[in-house]
């Protein structure tokens, strides 16, 4: 059990710049999570995958963020075109089957937009 | 709206001290209740959490929680905190939407923890 890793660490990008995100979640883990937290705030649902299937996302995730689990591995979250608001720390977590069970949480990724 | 919310936002309390932080819910059903931490530079990290059963609920780093229905909160306590409790605390509900399960966080409690 490695954890699960997200990359990178930190970016810092451009306004209006394309930027994408991976995660990895643990191996046998069929779910995974994204979720936002800006300073001062808890964790914010983005959206969750079980396998391969995007399952649910929330209505905060405008149509410049997409997110793709391809063979139910690996994820990666993408935004087009950031924007300042954009700016927070992206979260991946991944579940073995279920969302009742424990989440394992990467470090985050820190996305500063200019 | 189904949410969870914590009422304090910072805490401050002198190493040995007894701490609890407080929760409360907004649920319809039987909610599934949570508390994680969040260290500086750290992943979130599971505490302890309740399903069902005991209301009293031990976890890791000698903490517990109590779940009271009547009240809809779900308290995390400890009767002595160390320097090293100094954290981020979010208590967080499992909100099932169509089958589809997601965990809700709420805004947290900072930790700061005084000699």
């Amino acid at each position: 059990d490695t954890g699960v890793s997200q990359n990178p660490r930190h970016k810092i990008t451009k306004r209006g710049q394309n930027v994408t995100f991976r995660c990895d979640p643990i191996s046998e883990h069929n779910r995974l999570y994204w979720y936002r937290q800006t300073l001062g705030q808890g964790p914010e649902f983005l959206t969750y995958f079980q396998n391969e299937a995007q399952l649910e996302k929330s209505r905060l995730l405008s149509d410049r963020f997409s997110a793709e689990r391809p063979k139910g591995s690996f994820s990666t979250l993408e935004i087009q075109r950031t924007e300042q608001g954009d700016s927070a720390m992206y979260l991946c977590a991944s579940s073995f089957r279920t969302g009742r069970e424990k989440l394992f949480f990467g470090s985050g990724t820190q996305l500063s937009v200019l | 709206a189904q949410s969870v919310t914590q009422p304090d936002i910072h805490i401050t309390v002198s190493e040995g001290a007894s701490l609890e932080l407080r929760c409360n819910y907004s649920y319809g059903a039987t909610p599934y209740l949570f508390w994680y931490v969040q260290s500086p530079g750290q992943g979130l990290q599971l505490l302890l959490k309740y399903f069902s059963g005991d209301t009293l609920v031990q976890g890791i780093k000698g903490f517990e929680a109590e779940f009271k229905r009547s009240q809809s909160s779900f308290n995390l306590r400890k009767p002595s905190v160390h320097w090293s409790d100094a954290a981020e605390y979010f208590c967080a509900v499992v909100i099932s939407n169509f089958g589809n399960e997601k965990l809700t966080f709420g805004t947290g409690t900072r930790l700061t923890i005084i000699p």
